[in-house]
């Protein structure tokens, strides 16, 4: 079964718009990763935050993260049509291996 | 500096064949990983190496599937008497340290025909 679960499944948003998709996950973490996939080949690496960590900003994403909730929110601002692309959230849990624990995905595009 | 690559990007084979899939990691990263992502499904974990030991092999379908990393750099998954349930994306990813940010290659496009 899959530890994080992202919502919605697929938003679609014009130029300059924002863009949040969250993650739920459920069991205790040491880290949370965002990451992107274009075309359903390579992984980016998008942002880390760690368990003691309640956000973290790089350019234009923000990612939040409430242990006490049990999830995670990814927010894109002032978003692009290269920002089209399918978006991952994956859990490091806590007292497991070093392995990752993807969610489904949530499919954006972005609109010109 | 390079990124973690795999090859071949794309592999076609029969059922039945023997396989092997390549991932070069990140120069310096002592852990490796592999996953396997099957169309519309996010990545799903099969082994983690840290050096040349297997530290999880929890996800490794079966015992058709193998992985090794002999001198704890280079890492080859090999898929023996391939079905046509193995067809699939398959990702390396490497990292630095423990609990470090995983860096992913592009993936080799397995399809069993």
């Amino acid at each position: 079964s899959q530890q994080g679960e992202e919502d919605p499944q697929a938003l679609s948003i014009q130029e300059g718009e924002n863009a949040t998709m969250n993650c739920s996950y459920k069991t205790s973490i040491n880290n949370l990763q965002w990451y992107r996939q274009n075309s359903g080949r390579g992984l980016v690496h998008l942002i880390l935050i760690r368990s003691n960590e309640r956000e973290k900003h790089s350019g234009r994403l923000r990612v939040t993260l409430d242990t006490s909730k049990k999830s995670s929110s990814l927010l894109i601002t002032a978003s692009r049509a290269a920002d089209t692309a399918s978006y991952f959230c994956a859990t490091d849990i806590q007292g497991g291996s070093e392995k990752l624990v993807f969610g489904k995905g949530t499919k954006l595009t972005v609109n010109p | 500096g390079a990124g973690v690559s795999q090859t071949p990007s794309n592999k076609v084979t029969e059922k039945g064949k023997y396989v092997e899939l390549r991932c070069d990691p990140i120069s310096g990263h002592t852990a490796l990983y592999w996953y396997r992502q099957s169309l519309g499904q996010g990545p799903e974990f099969l082994i983690y190496f840290q050096g040349t030991g297997a530290a999880d092999d929890s996800g490794l379908p079966n015992d058709r599937f193998f992985a090794v990393r002999p001198e704890g750099s280079v890492s080859t998954l090999k898929i023996q008497r391939t079905e046509r349930g193995d067809s699939a994306v398959y990702l390396c990813a490497s990292s630095f340290i423990r609990e470090d940010t995983q860096y992913f290659g592009p993936g080799t496009r397995l399809t069993v025909l």
